[in-house]
């Protein structure tokens, strides 16, 4: 089984609709991390969580919220969905040593 | 200024070539460097970190140059399954252990 997984892989929605991205872990990794990728832009992060009840801001966070709810369960949420939102969204994870990141497969999330 | 720069490519090399990337950082307070592979639409994953004094594994070269704020990574010896898109990722601790990524490399090996 992976170790980090994400659901849904895939979701079509239209404007204006609340969406949320679901992700687990059995790493036993503290540290949890939600980022976005775009085609020439790389990977940006949305926010990250280094237990249950630190939750931090990152690079891109406005349109979404996130909830910490298990140290496992890391939910990013887009609370009324837009077109610019459509992209490939990475869960990931890390130990405290932060040395290195373990992904999910990714959600591919497109805003109609 | 974007806190990790990467030349986007692309990177077409016949099998057996060697190619070489090179990322720079702008964050002085950059404290660890890594390099991660992504194929076409999958999640990345590690390669390899980079040491201050240089690092290899297998044919795969990493090297970090702290004066000029810049990492390499060396292939020797391309295998088609070396292409892929190659991400140099930056963690800087007095931004709360925030990982950074550049835009990626993307290398094609060639029959």
């Amino acid at each position: 089984d992976a170790d980090v997984t994400q659901t849904p892989r895939n979701r079509i929605t239209k404007t204006g609709k609340r969406i949320m991205l679901e992700c687990s872990q059995t790493k036993g990794h503290d540290r949890m991390y939600w980022y976005r990728q775009d085609p020439g832009l790389g990977l940006r992060l949305i926010y990250y969580s280094f237990d249950v009840k630190d939750i931090n801001k990152g690079e891109i966070s406005d349109g979404y919220s996130v909830s910490r709810q298990a140290q496992a369960k890391f939910s990013l949420s887009l609370e009324s969905a837009i077109p610019n939102q459509t992209a490939l969204y990475f869960c990931a994870t890390s130990d405290f040593s932060a040395h290195t990141q373990y992904f999910g497969p990714g959600t591919r999330l497109t805003v109609l | 200024r974007k806190e990790v720069e990467q030349d986007p490519g692309p990177f077409n090399v016949p099998e057996g070539a060697t190619v070489a990337f090179n990322c720079t950082y702008s964050n002085s307070a950059s404290q660890s460097f890594f390099w991660y592979r992504q194929d076409c639409r999958k999640e990345p994953k590690l390669l390899m970190s980079v040491y201050s004094s240089g690092n290899e594994d297998g044919r795969f070269t990493a090297q970090l140059n702290r004066a000029s704020q810049y990492i390499s990574l060396l292939i020797r010896d391309s295998k088609l399954s070396d292409s892929a898109t190659y991400l140099c990722v930056v963690n800087i601790p007095n931004t709360g252990n925030q990982f950074y990524f550049g835009t990626g490399t993307s290398l094609t090996v060639i029959p």
